[in-house]
């Protein structure tokens, strides 16, 4: 089957500009994450989805970054405008079931964004 | 909430030698424990896992036991080999929402 597919890989912007990532999750995996990877740390969730709605976002922040999945498959995570320490990797991964503790998450390729 | 503590890296070992890497955890419930791992240019993959007490996770050579009374989960390789190098990411894995928490990661390199 094929694995989560995140766009763009690489993305270069100036502070106070905007940018968009995308992801489309395994084919009928309901949870949706979305994380933060700071270079030498280990990835932050931002945002989780389960289906088409948002069940954990309390460490988005919510003045800058903003979330949807509108029809409950892929997803597109906004930041404007951007900062220097959005500097990161965002990742997403998905999960098949909720509730679950040992289902794995299979995470996507990631997209490293540098602000300048 | 929850955390995670992992040795501080990074990890140098010459082929063949034993690895350790240590993970201690908190959490909130009976987490799931996961190592992840992350290959040079590579995305996060799940090496092993272990779901409850005493539990042994196992994958590429690489073992885990989920230590519930010292909240540990420490992985362990008997003989690495080079293409082992890569970044280490300890998880419990917790709660209704299954979210998991990682911790710094470790950078381990394999010299021939």
């Amino acid at each position: 089957e094929a694995g989560v597919a995140q766009s763009p890989r690489y993305k270069i912007i100036e502070k106070r500009q905007s940018v968009a990532f995308w992801c489309n999750p395994i084919s009928g995996h309901a949870t949706l994450y979305w994380y933060q990877q700071i270079l030498g740390q280990g990835p932050k969730l931002l945002i989780q989805f389960q289906n088409n709605g948002v069940v954990d976002d309390s460490q988005l922040p919510k003045d800058r970054f903003s979330a949807e999945r509108l029809k409950g498959v892929d997803s597109t995570l906004k930041i404007q405008p951007a900062k220097l320490e959005d500097s990161a990797v965002y990742l997403c991964a998905s999960r098949k079931l909720r509730g679950r503790t040992e289902n794995e998450q299979f995470f996507g390729p990631g997209t490293r964004l540098t602000v300048l | 909430g929850d955390s995670v503590t992992q040795m501080e890296g990074p990890v140098t070992l010459s082929e063949e030698a034993f690895l350790t890497i240590n993970c201690t955890y908190t959490a909130t419930g009976y987490p799931s424990l996961f190592w992840y791992v992350q290959y040079p240019g590579e995305g996060l993959q799940l090496l092993l896992k272990a779901t409850k007490a005493d539990d042994k996770g196992s994958n590429k050579g690489f073992e885990a036991t989920y230590r519930k009374e010292t909240t540990s989960f420490h992985l362990e390789k008997g003989s690495v080999q080079v293409s082992d190098s890569a970044v280490y990411f300890c998880a419990p894995n917790t709660g209704a929402n299954s979210k998991l928490t990682f911790g710094k990661g470790i950078t381990l390199s394999v010299r021939p």
